[in-house]
């Protein structure tokens, strides 16, 4: 099955407002990536965690190991936020810093 | 500047050519992986490389092979490309693994299989 799980799949949320996006693990991860996929297709770095939270602006991002989850808030969703948001997992043991990605969530912001 | 280039940015290849995508950084970092991304997916890693001259198999390396000739260059090849391999490909470099896993990704090469 998926090591790792996104939902929802996707979103379409009101210019302004706000929306908490949810990754759920099913290996041991260490530390997590959160991508952001513009339109054009490129990858975007948003946040490295290890077990703890950021926040960078109208981003803020939570991962819980115990858990095995994490989660990315937007806060005052705008336009530009629009594209796929990928989560990305590090499992304990893997070698090399292998990632292993979710199937991502389509956002699309709406005037 | 760019930290991880990619060429060529698209390509249309037949099947049965040989195909090599390659992949420069200036990250000075020493692990490199190439990803593929089938449309509405996320990506799936095919091989990885810690150190020049030295390469892994990924979860889906078959029908893929990669070389990693310097610190800065790893190239991916598809020697007798198929249909099913038409996606976009990513490489990616990074310092470490644990605590410095964090990947950087290059601008993706979008490959198309007639």
């Amino acid at each position: 099955g998926d090591k790792v799980k996104q939902s929802p799949s996707a979103l379409s949320l009101q210019e302004g407002t706000n929306s908490a996006l949810r990754c759920n693990f099913s290996i041991a991860a260490t530390t997590v990536q959160w991508f952001l996929q513009n339109p054009r297709g490129s990858l975007m770095n948003l946040f490295y965690l290890v077990p703890g939270t950021k926040e960078n602006g109208r981003l803020k991002s939570a991962f819980d190991s115990k858990e095995s989850y994490s989660t990315l808030h937007i806060r005052d969703a705008q336009l530009e936020d629009s594209g796929t948001y990928f989560c990305a997992a590090e499992g304990r043991g893997s070698a090399l810093g292998r990632l292993h990605f979710g199937a991502g969530t389509q956002l699309i912001v709406i005037p | 500047e760019a930290a991880v280039t990619q060429s060529p940015r698209s390509k249309v290849a037949v099947t049965g050519g040989k195909v090599t995508l390659s992949c420069h950084q200036t990250n000075n970092h020493d692990y490199m992986y190439w990803y593929r991304q089938d449309t509405g997916h996320g990506l799936r890693l095919i091989h990885y490389s810690y150190v020049a001259d030295s390469t892994e198999k990924g979860d889906i390396p078959d029908g893929y092979k990669a070389s990693r000739p310097s610190q800065e260059n790893f190239s991916l090849i598809l020697e007798l490309a198929s249909l099913s391999q038409t996606a976009v490909y990513f490489c990616a470099s990074s310092p470490g693994q644990g605590a410095f896993a964090e990947q950087f990704f290059g601008p993706g090469t979008r490959l198309t299989v007639l």
